[in-house]
């Protein structure tokens, strides 16, 4: 089972500032099949990014994906306060299809 | 439009069975993976396992493997998780969600499991 490590736990940030996520895998997610998703309180997860650096439909350019293998990265650019929320990445190359244990944005 | 529309919340019993249901519309059911998501209170998401609806070949996470049955109806469009034998941990919300990275979810079903 391929396990999915966040970084950091929680990002205290400022709207208007970039943010940098980290997801690094135990072992090589293949084909890059790794996702992220945002979740608001009360809300179901939405998704971001998959093929770890292609956006979803409706999702904005200031969320970028990147990275290969063992480490993945979600930027956020330009902070807008709709923005702070729990980030989670996912490996669907491999069964089970991991979560991370997400990471918390908040002001 | 894409819609997973599941069942409303449940409150059971130890001991008791349960088996929820999300209901798909909007695009060709049979032909896309439907997964299922466990959520527990303030935690994060846990992958139970996946089910493709054309043929029923279905996968589970060890986690979960011999706790919950997946399952689906294409005639119905409609995919399920049941348990025979619920527990206290098995309070969470459950969420459903299509293809193997979830495009779209369901809207969660909120399962309460105390005596």
């Amino acid at each position: 089972e391929i396990v999915l490590t966040q970084s950091p736990g929680t990002l205290s940030l400022s709207p208007g500032e970039i943010a940098t996520l980290s997801c690094r895998a135990s072992q090589s997610v293949s084909s890059n099949y790794l996702a992220w998703y945002q979740q608001k309180p009360g809300q179901a997860p939405r998704l971001l990014i998959y093929g770890a650096s292609s956006r979803a439909t409706g999702i904005p350019d200031r969320f970028s994906g990147s990275g290969s293998g063992t480490g993945f990265t979600l930027t956020i650019g330009r902070l807008g306060p709709d923005d702070f929320a729990v980030y989670y990445c996912q490996q669907y190359s491999s069964s089970p299809y991991t979560f991370g244990q997400g990471t918390k944005l908040e002001i | 439009e894409v819609q997973l529309v599941q069942s409303g919340a449940e409150v059971k019993k130890p001991g008791e069975s349960l088996k929820i249901s999300c209901k798909g519309s909007g695009y060709d059911f049979s032909t896309w993976w439907i997964a299922w998501v466990r959520q527990t209170p303030g935690k994060g998401l846990e992958w139970i396992g996946i089910i493709f609806p054309a043929d029923s070949d279905t996968r589970y996470s060890p986690s979960f493997q011999g706790q919950v049955t997946i399952s689906a109806d294409k005639s119905l469009s409609t995919a399920y998780l049941q348990w025979s034998s619920l527990k206290a941990s098995d309070t969470a919300i459950y969420y459903c969600a299509r293809h193997n990275y979830l495009i779209d979810w369901g809207q969660g079903t909120l399962v309460t499991v105390s005596s």
